[in-house]
């Protein structure tokens, strides 16, 4: 699967949106873009994915470009408890995802 | 509840010793994997495997060892062959059918530090 490439960190003040860019210019049409975070020392968690339309669940928005090249995971009302690292990941179903070093996110009172 | 468990939460290690750590999920997920993570680094993929008693090596296999016996278990096994075992390891399921797959869900990780 491709790669992406997320800025290292970012801060939010504490309810405010938090918008987390991700580029993935070499994406494939069958690759999904999935994101997931990562609060310290513990186990990703899922938050989100989507192929081609912008999607929206409890969690967060997904806004892809229309060529599919960039993205934004947006939490609408950031928390203290948002504090985390934030993965984009691309997969096809491929078994070798690239994980990079993601976005810390720091949410400021 | 469904989940993925990993155990020990933490493990401590002489050199020169074997250490297994386990991962068992009760999802019916075929596909399962596990991933080392360095302080301040992504996820790097060691081993995976899409059906009982078949896996594949990933990236960092080496010093590395699994089974698949049975579909709800995935074992790694850190050998003393692995040069700096001191790391975090997540182990990780999720459906395979046909190619067709969700996303990935988790355990809580493994803390293992070679004394």
């Amino acid at each position: 699967d491709a790669k992406t490439t997320q800025p290292p960190s970012m801060d939010c003040a504490e309810g405010r949106a938090a918008n987390l860019p991700c580029n993935h210019s070499t994406i494939s049409g069958n690759e999904y873009v999935y994101w997931y975070r990562q609060i310290h020392s513990q186990g990703p968690q899922y938050i989100i994915h989507g192929l081609k339309n912008n999607e929206t669940n409890e969690m967060a928005s997904l806004i892809i470009t229309e060529d599919r090249k960039s993205s934004t995971l947006i939490l609408p009302h950031a928390t203290l408890r948002d504090t985390a690292v934030y993965y984009c990941i691309l997969d096809g179903g491929a078994n070798n995802l690239f994980f990079g070093t993601g976005t810390r996110l720091t949410v400021i009172p | 509840d469904g989940g993925i468990t990993q155990s020990p939460k933490y493990l401590f290690r002489k050199e020169g010793q074997n250490v297994t750590l386990s991962c068992e999920q009760n999802l019916n997920h075929d596909a399962m994997y596990w991933y080392r993570q360095d302080p301040g680094q992504g996820l790097r993929l060691i081993y995976y495997s899409q059906i009982v008693n078949d896996f594949q090596k990933g990236d960092i296999a080496e010093g590395y060892s699994v089974s698949r016996e049975k579909k709800e278990s995935f074992p790694l096994t850190v050998t003393s062959a692995q040069k700096n075992p001191t790391a975090f390891y997540l182990c990780a399921s999720r459906n395979w059918a046909g190619g067709f797959t969700g996303e990935l869900f988790f355990g809580e990780g493994s803390r293992l530090t070679v004394l």
